[in-house]
């Protein structure tokens, strides 16, 4: 019973274009999501977040959207480039002082772009 | 580099086996967690500890046994494992747990195969 669900589990996009990977979650409760990036062979990294009170949050060449009534949120990419080929993990996490860091994680999707 | 490493980064081991998996992380965060990544599956948080004592145990079977002798370092023992348990493991550390959600960085993680 998944509480962060990445329903595609693979995205293929030519350079230049947007890239757009989506998460739903069930759990009301959660107020922060996050993004990861993953590597082969690597850790996951910290891509960008955003809090519950927010809609929008852009760093860059990303922008993660947040819709709360319908539990969804989404990492737009552009340009894509080649360098962004990895699996990205949405995260989500209830908050409070002593359950901040519980995050509880999607099964990523693997993004290919191509040159 | 993330700060975070992680020993050995593959391992191979037989069901009657004892081995141990060793962290350490060289941010000067206080928080430190043991997360498993099988094949096709959200990553899941197994332990997590806050200033060497530890918070959370995600209902993780007695053969999987960490340990934080201080907060830059963390163990985690294996012993009569079941070929299921085959995954990889990723170490991760934070600032702290209390104030709400923070970024966690992550190891390059311990391939584990279980004969």
């Amino acid at each position: 019973d998944q509480q962060v669900k990445q329903n595609s589990p693979s995205l293929s996009v030519q350079e230049g274009r947007i890239s757009i990977l989506n998460c739903d979650y069930t759990n009301s409760m959660f107020d922060y999501f996050l993004w990861y990036k993953k590597y082969p062979a690597e850790g996951p990294t910290f891509l960008i977040s955003i809090s519950s009170i927010k809609d929008k949050n852009e760093d860059g060449r990303f922008t993660v959207f947040l819709n709360k009534s319908a539990k969804h949120l989404s990492l737009h990419i552009v340009p894509s480039q080649p360098g962004d080929s990895a699996v990205y993990f949405c995260a989500a996490s209830a908050g409070g002082n002593n359950a901040g860091n519980m995050l509880t994680f999607g099964g990523g999707t693997r993004l290919m772009v191509k040159p | 580099e993330t700060g975070v490493t992680q020993t050995p980064r593959h391992l191979v081991m037989g069901m009657t086996n004892k081995k141990s998996l060793k962290c350490e992380q060289h941010l000067g965060h206080n928080a430190m967690y043991w997360y498993k990544q099988s094949a096709k599956k959200p990553l899941e948080l197994m332990f997590v500890y806050n200033f060497k004592e530890q918070t959370e145990n995600n209902s993780v079977p007695s053969r999987f046994s960490p340990e934080c002798p201080n907060s830059s370092h963390l163990f985690l023992h294996l012993h009569t494992l079941q070929p299921e348990d085959s995954a990889l493991y990723l170490c991760a550390s934070s600032f702290s747990l209390a104030g709400g959600p923070d970024t966690q960085y992550f190891g390059p993680g311990t391939r584990l195969t279980v004969l």
